[in-house]
Formats: C-alpha cells, sequence, structure tokens
C-alpha cells in the first residue's frame, strides 16, 4: 500500500519569511497531492492540492510542486504570517483508490 | 458549502463499553470516512464507505465496525472499548469515485477509562 513520510516535524519561522515543508511517497501510480491545514481545535482544511499533470501550483502565498520522478512533492509558504500557524497534512492517492493517505503532520510556528 | 457533523465533540466511556460515534453529511457525497488522529502519526483510515451498506477496512479496522444505513450517515462502531482506543476521531466525506478533495467534521475526542 501506499506510504507518506513527511519532514520536518516541527518548523519554526520568523514572520515574513518562507516555510518549505517535503513529502514523499511510495506508489508510483499515486496522482493526487492534496494538503490540509488544522489548526488548533480545528478540522483540517483543504488549503491546496495537484495532479500530476501539473509539476507546480499556486495560490497566492502557497504553492506546491511535484516532481513524480523522485516521488516527492512540497508545500511552500512564501511572506509567512502568525496566521499560518498551524498543522500541515500532505496526502496522496490515486484515481483507483478512493481513500487518501496522510503524513504525519508539519507543526508550522510563526513567530511574530 | 460542505457540511459534515459529528454528534459529539468530547465523549468519555468505560472499558469495555460499546461506543457509537455518529457522522452526518448534508453534501449527498457517496464516500465517507473514519480516520483516528495521534500525536506524530497523522491521520490513520479506520474504515471507509463508498455506498450504502458498503464499506472497506483501512490501514487500522481491528476493534472496531461501521455502519451505513443511509447515505448521509456514517457510524463507527467500537465493539469493546479499550484504552488504547483514547484519541480524536474525524469523519469525512468526498465525492464520487478517487481523487476527490475530502471535507472532514470537527472531530470527536474519546477517552475511554
Amino acid at each position: 500500500g501506499e506510504n507518506v513520510e513527511q519532514h520536518p516535524s516541527t518548523l519554526s519561522v520568523q514572520e515574513g519569511d518562507s516555510a518549505v515543508i517535503k513529502c514523499t511517497y511510495s506508489d508510483s501510480a499515486s496522482n493526487y497531492f492534496p494538503w490540509y491545514k488544522q489548526e488548533l481545535g480545528k478540522r483540517p482544511q483543504l488549503i491546496i492540492d495537484i495532479r500530476s499533470n501539473v509539476g507546480e501550483k499556486k495560490d497566492q502565498r502557497i504553492a506546491v510542486t511535484l516532481n513524480k520522478t523522485a516521488k516527492h512533492f512540497s508545500l511552500h509558504i512564501t511572506e509567512t504570517q502568525p496566521e499560518d500557524s498551524a498543522v500541515y497534512f500532505c496526502a496522496a492517492s490515486h484515481t483507483g483508490r478512493r481513500a487518501l493517505t496522510f503524513g504525519s503532520g508539519t507543526r508550522l510556528q510563526v513567530q511574530p | 458549502d460542505v457540511k459534515v457533523t459529528q454528534s459529539s465533540r468530547y465523549l468519555v466511556k468505560r472499558t469495555g463499553e460499546k461506543v457509537f460515534l455518529e457522522c452526518v453529511q448534508d453534501m449527498d457525497h457517496e464516500n465517507m470516512f473514519w480516520y483516528r488522529q495521534d500525536p506524530g502519526l497523522g491521520l490513520r483510515l479506520i474504515y471507509f464507505s463508498y455506498d450504502v451498506k458498503m464499506k472497506e477496512k483501512g490501514d487500522i479496522p481491528e476493534g472496531y465496525s461501521v455502519s451505513r444505513e443511509k447515505k448521509e450517515r456514517f457510524s463507527l462502531i467500537l465493539e469493546s472499548a479499550s484504552t488504547n482506543q483514547t484519541s480524536m476521531y474525524l469523519c469525512a466525506s468526498s465525492n464520487r469515485g478517487g481523487n476527490q478533495p475530502q471535507h472532514f467534521g470537527d472531530g470527536t475526542r474519546l477517552s475511554i477509562l
């Protein structure tokens, strides 16, 4: 089955700096890679996703890159703000599988 | 906007009890999921369902069962609760097929004493 590894487990940055979270996956058939943000005490919410027919996707201050050959994908947050502080989860799936396999999460803390 | 509602935010039960966690979604989604969330382990899939009365085991189904009698409702059952099932339980739903965004409920923090 699919295995998703996520690094780092914790990340502390100064406000205004960039943050990068990396994930690797094992199943070469995977072609869908969403990222979820979970603020303290709240539900995980989808912030961006990418499908394997593209290598990069941007939405304002966040971007995701995908390297299918190396089987890894990354979340980039630029100009970080205190409200970006949360736990971020990557996940992977493929067309024939309805379920997602999640990484173990990254706790991002943005210091004002 | 998709709404996934879990019946309880906090629940305290005793070992050996039969525990029911309920989840309802209002977007006519075919797929529904139950995860447990533990620190450092991310979200682990317990069971999911892709249609009424249909279910599939996830990665950690032992000690759990599920029921989906109606499309909008998916129940997680702890047949005989044990202390190692103390955790945060999250329900999610998504549209038909694979590669669909999942929408989560607020979670149920379950403590087994």
